[in-house]
């Protein structure tokens, strides 16, 4: 079991911004600062959008962006489009040597 | 630009020996980054196994840990993934992937394309 807790699903319609959370059983999230996101279409390898908590690989939309308060990492994404329908995963470091992810969240644009 | 792409037998037997090899071209396995495995069983999310870096150092899931060893095989630039007395709920895609700088382990931005391994008789 994941020690990383996202909602099942989120949805928006075309231009809204919505958010998705990532919540930590533990003090993980709270303690560090490496918090990665991702983004999933089907049958495709993940393609990460955020690492550092709040930093976007080059080429990657300024419209993806995260952000961290307590324990709770959040992934952000403004002027919604169709083909950011796709599943979602959070990623954090659970101590020094191990990786979780979260259960991922299932985005719909309406 | 780095590709990477998995390889290796794609039906297993229960409590056989899961073996697979993930191919690098463009960037060297000697240079300082993590390299990782990451499965995702049908329908379900993702689950690092483990990471690898080109010292050798290894950090894997613990709840794996006992079943799992990666590895390097620099001369071929390769890195492969070995995991033990398989069941089917080691059926999966098993990505290999790397990390997007030097000494990070947390967050990958270079995948495969990724393997479908089935554990059945």
């Amino acid at each position: 079991q994941s020690a990383l807790t996202q909602p099942a699903s989120v949805s928006g319609s075309p231009g809204q911004s919505i958010t998705i959370s990532c919540t930590a059983t533990s003090s993980d999230v709270g303690d560090n600062n490496y918090v990665s996101w991702y983004q999933q279409h089907p049958d495709k390898a993940p393609k990460l959008l955020i690492y550092d908590g709040v930093i976007r690989p080059s080429g990657v939309s300024g419209r993806f962006s995260g952000s961290k308060s307590g324990n709770t990492a959040s992934l952000t994404i403004s002027g919604l489009q169709a083909d950011d329908e796709a599943h979602y995963y959070c990623s954090s470091s659970v101590n020094s040597h191990s990786l979780d992810f979260g259960g991922g969240t299932k985005l719909t644009v309406l | 630009q780095v590709q990477l792409q998995e390889s290796g037998p794609r039906l297993v037997k229960p409590s056989e020996t899961l073996s697979l090899t993930c191919n690098v071209s463009g960037s060297s396995l000697s240079s300082g980054y993590f390299w990782a495995w990451i499965r995702q069983p049908p329908g379900k999310g993702l689950a690092w196994i483990g990471s690898i870096y080109h010292s050798g150092t290894t950090y894997y899931n613990p709840s794996l840990k006992s079943r799992v060893t990666i590895s390097f095989d620099t001369s071929k630039n390769q890195f492969s993934l070995k995991l033990d007395s398989v069941t089917a709920a080691d059926t999966a895609v098993y990505y290999c992937a790397r990390a997007p700088r030097f000494f990070d382990w947390f967050s990958y931005d270079s995948w495969g394309q990724g393997a479908l391994v089935t554990v059945s008789a």
